[in-house]
């Protein structure tokens, strides 16, 4: 049983276009992230919520939105999508320890 | 300067040598430290997780960390091609602390 799921797994649009990325937990944890990770496989946080509070937002452009409807999900709408957002998008969790678990990430390709 | 510094490599060994990846950081105010290894076109998973200074034995695979050096390490031994996979080192200050990450160092072993 995955602890930390993702969809869609690949996400190929143009510029422009709004698209949601989906994220889900089922390891009870509270805390969960969002990361970006680029070609040169440097991963950077974007968000992070604890119990569906957002705890930190880092410089990310506001076109980038989470949404946490409870503590099991984590979701991530971009609008507008540009081609520097072309990245792997991974979602993480964690139960307020220093552990992360991750999820198989998210391709997002912008053409 | 970076808060984590990693050699992204590409580091290449032979099967069977024993494999040395390593991390320097600058925030002495870090106390858990932690290897991550990421296959390719997968999410990172925990490999070692060591808390202060000293060492940490997993089968083949030793973690070391140095904190009067401000300096991490990773040890393979009998390294195998399975072994082959991008290393990220990450460190924190605490549980209510954001995990900083290394670049990843991405490792091939040769048969």
């Amino acid at each position: 049983d995955t602890a930390v799921s993702q969809t869609p797994k690949y996400l190929v649009t143009q510029m422009g276009n709004d698209k949601s990325i989906k994220c889900e937990q089922n390891l009870g944890h509270d805390t969960m992230y969002w990361y970006k990770q680029d070609s040169k496989k440097f991963l950077k946080i974007m968000f992070s919520y604890n119990n569906k509070e957002l705890i930190i937002n880092e410089t990310v452009p506001n076109r980038f939105s989470p949404k946490s409807p409870d503590k099991a999900h984590l979701n991530l709408h971009i609008n507008s999508l540009e081609l520097g957002d072309s990245a792997v998008y991974f979602c993480a969790s964690d139960g307020g320890g220093e552990t992360q678990y991750f999820g198989p990430g998210t391709r997002l390709l912008v053409l | 300067q970076k808060e984590v510094e990693q050699d992204p490599g590409p580091l290449s060994v032979p099967e069977g040598a024993i494999v040395s990846l390593n991390c320097t950081y600058s925030n002495s105010a870090f106390q858990y430290f932690m290897w991550y290894r990421q296959y390719s076109r997968k999410g990172p998973e925990l490999l070692m997780y060591t808390y202060s200074s000293g060492n940490k034995e997993d089968g083949r695979f030793t973690a070391q960390v140095d904190k009067s050096s401000k300096y991490i390490s990773l040890f393979i031994r009998d390294s195998q091609p399975s072994d082959s996979a991008t290393y990220l080192c990450a460190m924190s200050a605490g549980s209510n602390y954001q995990l900083i990450w290394g670049a990843g160092t991405k490792l091939i072993i040769k048969p």
